[in-house]
C-alpha cells in the first residue's frame, strides 16, 4: 500500500522562526511535490523535485525553498515565517513524471 | 499556469441520488485529468482519472466525462452515500509537456453535502 508521511499534522510557529516540514515516501517515487491549501484557493504548487538534489520552482516558490538529499524524503523550508503562509501544506509523490500523486495527508501549519 | 475551476462551491445532494461535479479547465493542451476526493483532515485521495484520447471513463460507481471541444470535465457519482461527502477536486496536467516531472493544476473544489 502506497504511503506518504508528513512529520506533523499541527504546528504553530511563531513570526520569523525556520520552519522545516518533512514529508517520507516509501514507494520508491522518483518525483516528489510540496502544494500548499487555502480555503477558496485550492491546491497550489510550491516546488517540485524530479530527482535527488533536484529541484523546480512551482507556482508560488517565494519565501520557500527545499531540499531533497534521499530519495525517499523532501522537506520544504520556511526560512523566516510570516503570518500568510498560515496554511495547509501537502506534500505528493508519483512515480512517472506526470500523471497521478499520492498524496501524505497534510501539516496545518499557524504562524503568529 | 492556466487555470482549472470548478462550477459550484457547494452541491448538496439526497442520499441515494446521483450527484454531477463540473470542472471547467482553460489550457487546451491538457491532456490528463484527474479527480481527487479529501475529506475532512485528510490528503486527497485518487478517484479516477481520463486521458485526452478518451470521452468516458467508469469506475465503481464513479463515471468521469470529457468533453474537449468545451474543456469540461465532470464526475458523477451513483447513488451517494453518506461516505461520499467531502470536497472534490479536479486536476490537469499536460502528460507530454517536454520530459521533466510537473505539478497538477488543481481546481478550488466542490463542497459535496449528502443529505439523509
Amino acid at each position: 500500500d502506497v504511503k506518504v508521511t508528513q512529520s506533523s499534522r499541527y504546528l504553530v510557529k511563531r513570526t520569523g522562526e525556520k520552519v522545516f516540514l518533512e514529508c517520507v515516501q516509501d514507494m520508491d517515487h522518483e518525483n516528489m511535490f510540496w502544494y500548499r491549501q487555502d480555503p477558496g484557493l485550492g491546491l497550489r504548487l510550491i516546488y517540485f523535485s524530479y530527482d535527488v538534489k533536484m529541484k523546480e520552482k512551482g507556482d508560488i516558490p517565494e519565501g520557500y525553498s527545499v531540499s531533497r538529499e534521499k530519495k525517499e524524503r523532501f522537506s520544504l523550508i520556511l526560512e523566516s515565517a510570516s503570518t500568510n503562509q498560515t496554511s495547509m501544506y501537502l506534500c505528493a509523490s508519483s512515480p512517472l513524471p506526470t500523471g497521478e500523486q499520492y498524496f501524505g495527508p497534510g501539516t496545518r501549519l499557524t504562524v503568529t | 499556469g492556466e487555470s482549472v475551476g470548478l462550477h459550484l462551491p457547494t452541491l448538496s445532494v439526497q442520499e441515494g441520488d446521483n450527484s454531477i461535479i463540473n470542472c471547467a479547465y482553460s489550457n487546451s493542451a491538457s491532456d490528463y485529468f484527474i479527480w481527487y476526493k479529501q475529506e475532512s483532515g485528510k490528503g486527497p485521495q485518487f478517484i479516477i482519472d481520463i486521458r485526452s484520447n478518451m470521452d468516458k471513463r467508469q469506475g465503481q460507481r464513479v463515471t468521469v466525462l470529457l468533453n474537449k471541444t468545451v474543456k469540461h470535465l465532470s464526475l458523477q457519482i451513483a447513488a451517494t452515500q453518506p461516505g461520499d461527502s467531502a470536497v472534490y477536486f479536479c486536476a490537469e496536467n499536460e502528460e507530454y509537456s517536454g520530459g521533466g516531472a510537473d505539478g497538477l493544476t488543481f481546481g478550488k473544489g466542490t463542497h459535496l453535502i449528502i443529505q439523509p
